[in-house]
C-alpha cells in the first residue's frame, strides 16, 4: 500500500513562528499536494507538486510556501503562524496528476 | 478558476434507507472522483468517472457521472452504520478541486 507519512500528528505553534510541516511518500509518485482542511469548506488547495523541485499555487497559497528538493518529500512552510491558519492540513500523493490521491494522517496545526 | 458545489452539506438516514449527495462544477471536467473520511481520520479515494454518462457500483453505492461532465451523484442504498462518515467529490481540471463534502450520520 502507499503510504504518505505525515511528521506530526498534532502541533502547537505560537503566533510568529516559522512552522515546518513535513511529508515523506513510500511509492515514487510524481505529484504531491498539500490542503487545508477547515469546517464547513471541505479540501482547499494550498501548493502543488508534479515534479521534483517543481511548485504550483492552488487556490489559497497566501501566507504559505513550500519545498520539494526530493521526490520523496514535500515540506510545507509557514513563515510567520498566525491564528488564522489554525487548521488540519492534509498532505497527499498520486502517481497521475488527475488520478486518485493518497492522502497522509493530516497534522492538526494550532497556533495561539 | 473551477467550483465544484456539493449538497447537502448534511444528511441524517435512518438506518436502512436510501440517499443521494449531488456534486456540480462551474467547468467541463475531465474526470470525477469520491472520497470517504470517517470521523478522525483521512479522506479516503472510493472511486472516479472518466466518460461522459458513466454509471459505477461499488455494493450499495452507485456513482455517476453526468452527460455534460460537470455534474455528479452518489447514491447509497439501505444505509448502514458503517456508512457513517462525510463524503467528498472531486472534480479534476489540471488538478483537483473538492467540494465542502456530506456529512452523513446513521439513526440506528
Amino acid at each position: 500500500d502507499v503510504k504518505v507519512t505525515q511528521s506530526s500528528r498534532y502541533l502547537v505553534k505560537r503566533t510568529g513562528e516559522k512552522v515546518f510541516l513535513e511529508c515523506v511518500q513510500d511509492m515514487d509518485h510524481e505529484n504531491m499536494f498539500w490542503y487545508r482542511q477547515d469546517p464547513g469548506l471541505g479540501l482547499r488547495l494550498i501548493y502543488f507538486s508534479y515534479d521534483v523541485k517543481m511548485k504550483e499555487k492552488g487556490d489559497i497559497p497566501e501566507g504559505y510556501s513550500v519545498s520539494r528538493e526530493k521526490k520523496e518529500r514535500f515540506s510545507l512552510i509557514l513563515e510567520s503562524a498566525s491564528t488564522n491558519q489554525t487548521s488540519m492540513y492534509l498532505c497527499a500523493s498520486s502517481s497521475h496528476r488527475e488520478w486518485g490521491y493518497t492522502f497522509g494522517s493530516g497534522t492538526r496545526l494550532t497556533v495561539v | 478558476g473551477q467550483q465544484v458545489m456539493q449538497i447537502p452539506q448534511y444528511q441524517h438516514v435512518q438506518e436502512g434507507e436510501d440517499f443521494t449527495t449531488y456534486c456540480n462544477s462551474s467547468t467541463t471536467l475531465s474526470n470525477i472522483q469520491w472520497y470517504k473520511q470517517r470521523p478522525g481520520g483521512h479522506p479516503v479515494f472510493l472511486i472516479q468517472l472518466v466518460k461522459s454518462g458513466e454509471v459505477k457500483k461499488q455494493k450499495r453505492l452507485t456513482f455517476q457521472f453526468g452527460e455534460a461532465k460537470k455534474n455528479s451523484s452518489l447514491h447509497i442504498t439501505a444505509t448502514q452504520t458503517t456508512d457513517v462518515g462525510t463524503y467528498f467529490c472531486a472534480g479534476a481540471d489540471y488538478k483537483l478541486s473538492f467540494g465542502a463534502g456530506t456529512t452523513v450520520t446513521v439513526r440506528a
